[in-house]
């Protein structure tokens, strides 16, 4: 079965460096790719996504992915975070063709240290 | 505004009283969906609906059942709650000619079940 994994289940950055998480999905064939942030309280909110060509997505806030084939990955990068960054982010992917929803990593807590 | 709407935000009840929590979008979206969050285990799809009167079930369905009858609503109705129901859940929608990939998320609503 479809599987996404997001390793790091919290993630603590200063204000103002850089950030990476780790999304890996397993699966034979290239889904869709997403990245959404859940604020607290909040609902989820969609970054980004990757369906095809340029492996390099800008998203919103600032936040930009890499898709990986060789490796399976889609891992979310910002340059220099912000306080506000701090949040839930969740990777999911969908396969196509079908009615299915999508498949969510587990999320990773994002902290911002001063 | 564009939005998907959910209520009640917060609800504590008691095992076996039947409840529903409501979901609407104003966007014209034919594909609703509904998801559970846990701790530990992200977001789960439970029911989905393709477009009015034609749903089906995701990968957590027991104990749950929907209905859409108005292509703006899509509640989702427990029967006979019970405590492992204790979570926060999630509404989404999504254009079918997009897929339910991009989908819209309304803010959560965290159910207590004693």
């Amino acid at each position: 079965a479809q599987s996404v994994t997001q390793p790091d289940i919290h993630i603590t950055v200063s204000e103002g460096a850089s950030l990476e998480l780790r999304c890996n999905y397993s699966y034979g064939a290239t889904p869709y790719l997403f990245w959404y942030v859940q604020s607290p309280g909040q609902g989820l909110q969609l970054l980004l996504k990757y369906f095809s060509g340029d492996t390099l997505v800008q998203g919103i806030k600032g936040f930009e992915a890499e898709f990986k084939r060789s490796q399976s990955s889609f891992n979310l990068r910002k340059p220099s975070v912000h306080w506000s960054d701090a949040a839930e982010y969740f990777c999911a992917v969908y396969l196509g063709g079908g009615a299915d929803g999508l498949t969510f990593g587990k999320g990773t807590h994002l902290i911002i240290q001063p | 505004e564009a939005q998907v709407t959910q209520n009640p935000r917060y609800l504590i009840t008691v095992t076996g009283k039947k409840l529903t929590v409501t979901c609407s979008q104003n966007m014209n979206h034919e594909y609703m969906s509904w998801y559970r969050q846990d701790p530990g285990l992200g977001l789960r799809q439970i029911y989905y609906s393709m477009n009015v009167e034609v749903t089906d079930k995701g990968d957590v369905p027991e104990g749950y059942k929907v209905s859409r009858k108005e292509k703006r609503n899509f509640p989702l109705i427990l029967e006979s709650p019970s405590p492992n129901q204790t979570s926060l859940y999630f509404c989404a929608s999504s254009l079918r000619d997009r897929g339910p990939y991009e989908q819209y998320f309304g803010p959560g609503t965290r159910l207590t079940v004693t």
